[in-house]
């Protein structure tokens, strides 16, 4: 069964670039949509955004001057990157595949990874 | 954006209790809407989507339903497995949005 599991750093400094990857494993990266969804503490999920295998992309509005996403599908991976990094940043990060047929929801997802923007 | 409000907040039931979670979006999205579920420290997992659809592996007493702008999720007899906190999100367009949650507690 796929599975997806985050990696990057924990720790960022104020108005750094965040950089994060998931791993797909157990399955191909091809003929899906991939997202990546933060949930500040005590918060709401936020999306961020999502690419499809191919390498379009669709970014939330509120973030879109400050990300980035892409994939590689030679390593079966996609990544995030985040930059001018605030504490309003600090979340757990998770990754997730997105199924579009016949309608979008998000059916797999990483365990996620807490970032922390501190100086 | 789509605003995703959901009610109660939070909730206290016992076990055995038929428990059901609203869902309310700012304007009509047919019936792109999908349920998750969260424990501490996990990640959300699927259990409807398409409004009414189970996830496969999902228990059967769970159900999601509504259409438009008026979506449910009831629990039909709560199980100790089940206390969590539930989020709904619409997938009608983007940007992909979910609601504030509904926290299951034991009473």
């Amino acid at each position: 069964q796929v599975q997806l599991q985050e990696s990057g750093p924990g720790l960022v400094k104020p108005s750094e670039t965040l950089s994060l990857t998931c791993t797909v494993s157990g399955g191909s990266i091809s003929s899906y949509y991939w997202t990546w969804i933060r949930q500040p503490p005590g918060k709401g999920l936020e999306c961020i955004g999502y690419i499809y295998y191919s390498g379009s992309t669709n970014y939330n509005p509120s973030l879109k001057s400050r990300v980035t996403i892409s994939v590689d599908t030679s390593k079966n991976h996609f990544s995030l990157k985040l930059n001018s990094m605030t504490a309003a940043d600090t979340a757990v990060y998770y990754c997730a595949r997105v199924v579009v047929t016949p309608l979008y929801y998000m059916d797999v997802w990483g365990k996620g990874t807490t970032v922390t923007v501190s100086s | 954006d789509i605003q995703m409000t959901q009610s109660p907040s939070s909730l206290s039931a016992s076990v055995g209790d038929r428990v059901t979670i609203t869902c309310r979006a700012s304007q009509s999205i047919s019936r792109n809407l999908n349920w998750y579920q969260q424990k501490p420290g996990k990640a959300p997992k699927l259990l409807v989507y398409a409004a009414s659809s189970l996830q496969s592996g999902v228990p059967s007493r769970f159900s999601g339903s509504g259409s438009g702008t008026d979506f449910t999720l009831t629990i039909s007899s709560l199980q100790p497995e089940d206390f969590a906190t539930y989020s709904c999100q619409q997938s009608y367009t983007t940007p992909l949005t979910f609601g504030g949650g509904t926290k299951v507690e034991i009473k």
